[in-house]
């Protein structure tokens, strides 16, 4: 799997949105682009994946560049529940002895205050 | 639909000692991966199960072991404990017969060894 680079840390004021960016500049056509966040003494939480296009859910956006080098995990409203360790992954598509697999990195704290 | 459960949620042990460690699947998962999570770091990849067998490892010893059950439930074993084995342990789950299907993790066993 490729390598990420996220910076350590960010900081967010409430009710403004949180942008975190995630470089990967080794990643393959065939990989995908995954965040988690792991709030204090919590499992990680699964937040959005896209391969190329762009895209949201209820809880995040992902933008990722057109060379796929790298990417942006938007929180368009950050809460102070947001505050979390936030993790880039890239993954091949899963299949076979890889599909369990997630390389985490040390991720980027993001704290939001109010 | 019920998320990814684990028990205990805390648990000591002395060095020498063996542990086993249990976890449910989210309803309509499959296959089960373990990861340990040492303070400050991001998880580590032990194994995953699929089909009640081991397919796929991490850089773990022999001594970490684990099962799956018809149910898809499954335990991580542990023997002959050694202090570093003092970590967050944390299973996911994910389904293998849909593409892409993300991984869901459970809040983890917090496992300390004296």
């Amino acid at each position: 799997d490729a390598k990420t680079t996220q910076p350590p840390s960010m900081d967010c004021a409430e009710g403004r949105a949180a942008n975190l960016p995630c470089n990967h500049s080794t990643i393959s056509g065939n990989e995908y682009v995954y965040w988690y966040r792991q709030i204090h003494s919590q499992g990680p939480q699964y937040i959005i994946h896209g391969l190329k296009n762009n895209e949201t859910n209820e809880m995040a956006s992902l933008i990722i560049t057109e060379d796929r080098k790298s990417s942006t995990l938007i929180l368009p409203h950050a809460t102070l529940r947001d505050t979390a360790v936030y993790y880039c992954i890239v993954r091949v598509a899963p299949g076979g002895t890889s599909y369990g697999k997630l390389t985490f990195g040390q991720g980027t704290i993001l704290t939001v205050h109010p | 639909e019920t998320g990814v459960t684990q028990s205990p949620t805390h648990l000591i042990k002395t060095r020498g000692q063996q542990v086993t460690l249990r976890c449910s699947s989210q309803s309509g998962h499959n296959t089960v991966s373990w990861y340990q999570q040492a303070l400050g770091q991001g998880p580590q990849f032990i194994f995953q199960y699929y089909r009640e067998e081991e397919n796929g490892r991490g850089n773990f010893p022999p001594r970490f072991s684990g099962l799956q059950f018809p149910n898809y439930s499954s335990e991580l074993n542990v023997n002959a404990l050694e202090l570093d084995d003092s970590a967050l342990y944390l299973c996911a789950s994910s389904s293998m017969d849909r593409n892409n299907s993300p991984l869901h993790f459970g809040n983890g066993t917090r496992l300390t060894v004296t």
